[in-house]
């Protein structure tokens, strides 16, 4: 079995703000995945990455950067935070495209 | 456009008693996960299927690509089955970019 980690668990910051979200997993997955979850609503694909240095769109990538920095890490930028912003993102990693996909435990994002 | 319609939103049950919750594409889906939301916030995987049926403890699940539809039963449902569970589909024409319902919230009642 393996493990994905997303650190930090809590991110509080400041309208305007460049925050950074880090996601490590030890499958040793090819594919990673950055989704973001707003109450009451599923989960929406940010960006994926099949590969190191790899990294593709998804639907909602307007205002997030990524990067894989290895294969076993994938990390999220939101460009500049939003006022009164709330979500949850999740990390998720599969062997490959269209395999199953495990997911993290999620960082909680307040913006004030 | 939502490409998953998740129902029902809101569920009740008894402990001992079971249903089912239901996944309807407005596409043709390759393959379909379910996913259980525990207390802690984490997806905890139930099923992947490309197609028929899976069965795992009081758990099944079926997936018809051809009629576009998911369907996860539980019987004799615990009090720990509560929680949001989700249904997320992908298109064979988008590997890997899958598409979740908005969920379901079970709350099993002793």
């Amino acid at each position: 079995g393996g493990i994905i980690t997303q650190t930090p668990k809590f991110l509080i910051g400041q309208e305007g703000q460049k925050l950074t979200l880090k996601c490590q997993q030890n499958f040793n997955h090819d594919t990673m995945y950055w989704y973001r979850q707003d109450s009451g609503k599923g989960l929406r694909l940010i960006y994926y990455s099949i590969t190191e240095n790899d990294l593709q769109k998804g639907d909602l990538s307007e205002g997030y950067d990524a990067s894989r920095e290895k294969k076993s890490s994938f990390s999220l930028t939101v460009t500049s935070a939003q006022k009164n912003e709330m979500a949850v993102f999740l990390c998720a990693s599969s062997i490959a495209r269209g395999d199953t996909q495990y997911f993290g435990p999620g960082t909680r994002l307040l913006v004030l | 456009g939502d490409q998953v319609e998740q129902s029902p939103s809101a569920l009740s049950l008894h402990e001992g008693t079971g249903s089912a919750l239901r996944c309807n594409f407005t596409t043709t889906m390759r393959a379909v996960q379910w996913f259980r939301k525990n207390s802690r916030g984490s997806l905890i995987n139930l099923f992947y299927l490309a197609s028929g049926t899976k069965e795992n403890g009081r758990l099944k699940s079926a997936f018809d690509s051809k009629e576009r539809y998911s369907t996860l039963h539980i019987r004799d449902a615990q009090l720990e089955d509560s929680g949001t569970y989700f249904c997320a589909a992908e298109r064979g024409s988008a590997l890997g970019r899958l598409h979740f319902g908005a969920g379901t919230q079970l709350i099993v009642i002793p």
